[in-house]
């Protein structure tokens, strides 16, 4: 049973508009991550934060922006959507440190701009 | 360097085993992961490794792990179709980050 969440599951949108997608998890997790996901490629992490008030880019360069105001919502922002935004992205959460249980995945949310 | 490479396709008959290959670059790495993702859902944690191990089973699932060569292996025992997903390699970068490979698209036929 997941005990992170990601909404919306599907996204359509036209492209110049502003779309948050929402991840919320209930386990206390202090870190938390958002990769974006292509078919056939790495999953490329794009944000991640440490706790509350801490954000960081990762590794791939995204024109989105997350924000961690509570534990338990790391929600991420495209001011503009564009069509080169359309991904799969999935947000996950983590123990203090690494551990046998590893990330934590929500289901996704699928974003399509057109 | 943070590359997890993977083979992207695998075809099985169902009932014959499954063997997933991966090759990792960091030596230091404390973990190892095999995640699976069945269509239109996230990665699931399948199993782990400590890098101080050799070999670990878990019912159907096989993981071995070859720290020389870097190279992880994760075998499916009698393959169902139910098994049909991808599934990821992962290695833990450092305390709070995994690094992920491209996926292996397993699909069992009858």
């Amino acid at each position: 049973e997941a005990d992170i969440y990601q909404t919306p599951r599907y996204l359509v949108i036209g492209t110049g508009k502003k779309i948050t997608l929402e991840c919320s998890q209930t386990m206390g997790h202090d870190k938390m991550y958002w990769y974006q996901q292509d078919p056939g490629m790495e999953l490329h992490l794009i944000h991640y934060s440490y706790g509350v008030n801490s954000t960081e880019k990762g590794d791939l360069s995204s024109e989105s922006t997350v924000s961690r105001i509570r534990t338990e919502h790391f929600p991420l922002t495209l001011e503009s959507a564009r069509p080169s935004h359309t991904s799969q992205y999935l947000c996950a959460s983590s123990d203090y440190r690494a551990t046998s249980n590893g990330y934590t995945f929500g289901s996704g949310t699928r974003l399509t701009v057109v | 360097g943070e590359d997890v490479e993977q083979s992207l396709f695998l075809s099985v008959r169902e009932g014959d085993s499954s063997v997933i290959n991966c090759t990792y670059t960091d030596s230091s790495s404390t973990y190892l992961y095999w995640y699976k993702q069945e269509p239109g859902a996230g990665l699931q944690l399948l199993t782990y490794i400590f890098s101080n191990m050799d070999m670990k089973q878990d019912q159907r699932l096989t993981v071995l792990l070859n720290k020389k060569d870097k190279h992880l292996s994760l075998r499916i025992a009698d393959t169902q179709t139910g098994d049909s997903a991808i599934y990821f390699c992962a290695e833990s970068i450092d305390d709070y980050k995994l690094s992920f490979g491209a996926g292996t698209t397993v699909t069992v036929r009858a």
